[in-house]
């Protein structure tokens, strides 16, 4: 079953842009994780933020996470022509040690118009 | 090192032939795990591997799949009777999940599998 759901679903922004994107999911998680996927390719990931943190930096990324309203949200900050890919969500909703299982959304798919 | 490799990139197939597709993680990753990925969609969980053994087999489509891992290493997602509903792109990843549950996944670039 689908837990993330993503908006936009597209996004398209000039070069130098913010751009932010929104992720919303339906159980409790343990981690909610953000990946980054190129045409043709298989996903990077960019950032992990657990569940009992609200705010996580990496470079140009700045993820935020409201558990109380179930949502993340992605901002990349001053665009870039390579930043144009599909970035998706995915939560692990398992508690434990042991492997993940995540769950990811549809994806937001961006592009940056130089 | 060398990240996830998946073998064949590309793999056509007629309707009613059995597949194999091959995966081979990052050396002493622990956790395995098999994603499909149709056009235009996120991922879809399939199966995952802890060690040799797989403790969720629930995201497996049909019984005509099957998947198996051998010496905590290479694993092998296995299609029988393909139907064109099965074209999709099948994605494999790995983890280091000794650490605990917050470690990322680190994919491959999958195989691209379409049933003619």
């Amino acid at each position: 079953s689908q837990q993330g759901e993503e908006d936009p679903q597209a996004l398209s922004i000039q070069e130098g842009e913010n751009a932010t994107m929104n992720c919303s999911y339906k159980t409790s998680i343990n981690n909610l994780q953000w990946y980054r996927q190129n045409s043709g390719r298989g996903l990077v990931h960019l950032i992990l933020i657990r569940s009992n943190e609200r705010e996580k930096h990496s470079g140009r990324l700045r993820v935020t996470l409201d558990t109380s309203k179930k949502s993340s949200s992605l901002l990349i900050t001053a665009s870039r022509a390579a930043d144009t890919a599909s970035y998706f969500c995915a939560t692990d909703a398992g508690w434990g040690q042991g492997a993940q299982k995540l769950v990811f959304g549809q994806g937001t798919r961006l592009t940056i118009n130089p | 090192g060398a990240g996830v490799s998946q073998s064949p990139s590309n793999k056509v197939t007629e309707k009613g032939k059995d597949v194999e597709l091959r995966c081979d993680p990052i050396s002493g990753h622990t956790a395995l795990y098999w994603y499909r990925q149709r056009l235009g969609q996120g991922l879809e969980f399939l199966i995952y591997f802890q060690g040799n053994s797989a403790p969720d087999k629930s995201g497996l489509p049909s019984d005509r799949f099957s998947a198996e891992r051998t010496g905590e290493s290479v694993s092998t997602l296995t299609i029988q009777r393909t139907q064109q509903e099965d074209s999709a792109v099948y994605l494999c990843a790995s983890s280091a999940s000794r650490g605990g549950r917050n470690q990322p996944q680190h994919f491959g670039d999958g195989t691209r599998l379409s049933i003619l």
